[in-house]
């Protein structure tokens, strides 16, 4: 257990839904990752914080995907319209202070109907 | 895109083998790091070995990198049952990693 939580575990929507998913990592101000595994595939990063500024975005993180960190503590990605592509687990990780090593959350499985 | 990608895609293997796993990677990297997955469930960290060193250990694990081959390998001595999962290498840190695309490895009792 990292310490890095994500909820929900599972999320199953129908297509055109909203769904929105959050991340708690173990301190605040620790930079903040998102990623998107596909079954079968490794992570692919999507987006990343530095406290709440949105340092970098993915050419996959589309226009209906939006990821904030009020405050620097806990991060939400919320996908708008969902497709049946976007079906995946979305991890979370967390960089912890003078290291390189990211520690990554449980995920939240998404399925889209 | 992958930057790394791993060999074998599966290995299947009797329990107190030992298995190895390997890496390849495109780019220059200050270091490169190994990953586990069980089924369904988040990554796990198991070890970072930057690219002036050229081996390391961690318990049953040994991990070499050629940086001039830009390869890595990950060695598993004396399989367990619980070593069944997928593995992937990152290259990588504080900026996004990039993984490749995993090895399942299964430890047959």
């Amino acid at each position: 257990d990292t310490g890095v939580s994500q909820n929900p575990r599972h999320k199953i929507t129908k297509r055109g839904q909203n769904v929105t998913f959050r991340c708690d990592p173990i301190s605040e101000h620790n930079r903040l990752y998102w990623y998107r595994q596909t079954l079968g595939q490794g992570p692919e990063f999507l987006t990343y914080f530095q406290n709440e500024a949105q340092l970098e975005k993915s050419r996959l993180l589309s226009d209906r995907f939006s990821a904030e960190r009020p405050k620097g503590s806990f991060s939400t990605l919320e996908i708008q319209r969902t497709e049946q592509g976007d079906s995946a687990m979305y991890l979370c990780a967390e960089i912890r202070t003078s290291t390189d090593t990211q520690y990554f959350g449980p995920g939240t499985r998404l399925t889209v109907l | 895109s992958q930057q790394g990608e791993e060999d074998p895609q599966a290995l299947s293997i009797q329990e107190g083998e030992n298995a190895t796993m390997n890496c390849s990677y495109k780019t220059s990297i200050n270091n490169l790091q190994w990953y586990r997955q069980n089924s369904g469930r988040g990554l796990v960290h198991l070890i970072l070995i930057r690219s002036n060193e050229r081996e390391k250990h961690s318990g049953r694990l040994r991990v070499t990198l050629d940086t001039s081959k830009k390869s890595s390998s990950l060695l598993i001595t004396a399989s367990r049952a619980a070593d069944t999962a997928s593995y992937f290498c990152a290259t990588g840190g504080a900026q996004k990693l990039v993984f490749g695309q995993g090895t399942r490895l299964t430890i047959n009792p």
